[in-house]
């Protein structure tokens, strides 16, 4: 596709339980980043995948988040047992690499979501 | 550890008043720098960067900003606004070096009225 797409826009869901964020990069980009938008908190980083390497979760704040990158494509973030200080929006980006460094990150639309 | 700061919550003008955002980072070694706008209802998108060169960068819709390494700054700059600029904007920094992840500020909402 011409942009980085993410699924669904929103999500309302009851405490405790899961949800699945998903995130179909641009085509070709061999880098993808998850960070999440609070209110009032700014840009937060969560985890990258760049190519076959191991990702970088560093930023995560808890077990019960988790990403996934499968074929090196699209990328999946489970948030287990959510609890309420999750609700945010959740943003992918993609970025593609150029002989010694990473270009700019291609943002989506993000996923809304709300923990009642 | 990284940290961008964005002193500017929310920035009020009217059209063809000039804008400068503060950005201030916090990391020692070499950065690039970028200013991001995300327009109401609209998704992330960049405005300009710094990776190299000259320190006075030029992006889309008018606007720059300058690096000042001694400042440790990266201050957005347009001289004259549009209603159109009514947008939030997110300076971020990386490590020019290995680390990818953006370490974005806070952001500076600007309200321009016309």
């Amino acid at each position: 596709g011409a942009g980085v797409s993410q699924s669904p826009s929103n999500k309302v869901t009851e405490k405790g339980k899961d949800v699945e964020l998903r995130c179909d990069p641009i085509s070709g980009h061999t880098a993808l980043y998850w960070y999440r938008q609070s209110l009032g908190q700014g840009l937060e980083f969560l985890i990258y995948f760049q190519g076959n390497s191991a990702p970088d979760k560093s930023g995560l704040p808890s077990d019960r988040f988790s990403a996934e990158r499968t074929g090196g494509s699209v990328s999946t973030l489970t948030i287990q047992r959510t609890q309420q200080e999750d609700s945010a929006v959740y943003l992918c980006a993609s970025s593609s690499r150029t002989a010694s460094s990473y270009n700019e990150q291609f943002f989506g639309p993000g996923t809304r979501l709300t923990v009642l | 550890a990284q940290s961008v700061s964005q002193h500017n919550h929310h920035v009020i003008l009217s059209e063809a008043a000039s804008l400068e955002l503060g950005c201030n980072y916090s990391y020692g070694g070499t950065v690039n720098l970028f200013w991001y706008v995300q327009y109401p209802g609209q998704h992330l998108q960049l405005l300009l960067k710094y990776f190299s060169g000259d320190p006075l960068v030029k992006g889309i819709k008018g606007f720059e900003a300058e690096f000042i390494k001694s400042k440790f700054s990266f201050n957005l700059r347009k001289p004259s606004v549009q209603w159109s600029d009514t947008a939030e904007y997110f300076c971020a920094v990386k490590s020019a070096f290995g680390n990818e992840k953006l370490t974005f500020g806070t952001g500076t909402r600007l309200t321009i009225i016309p």
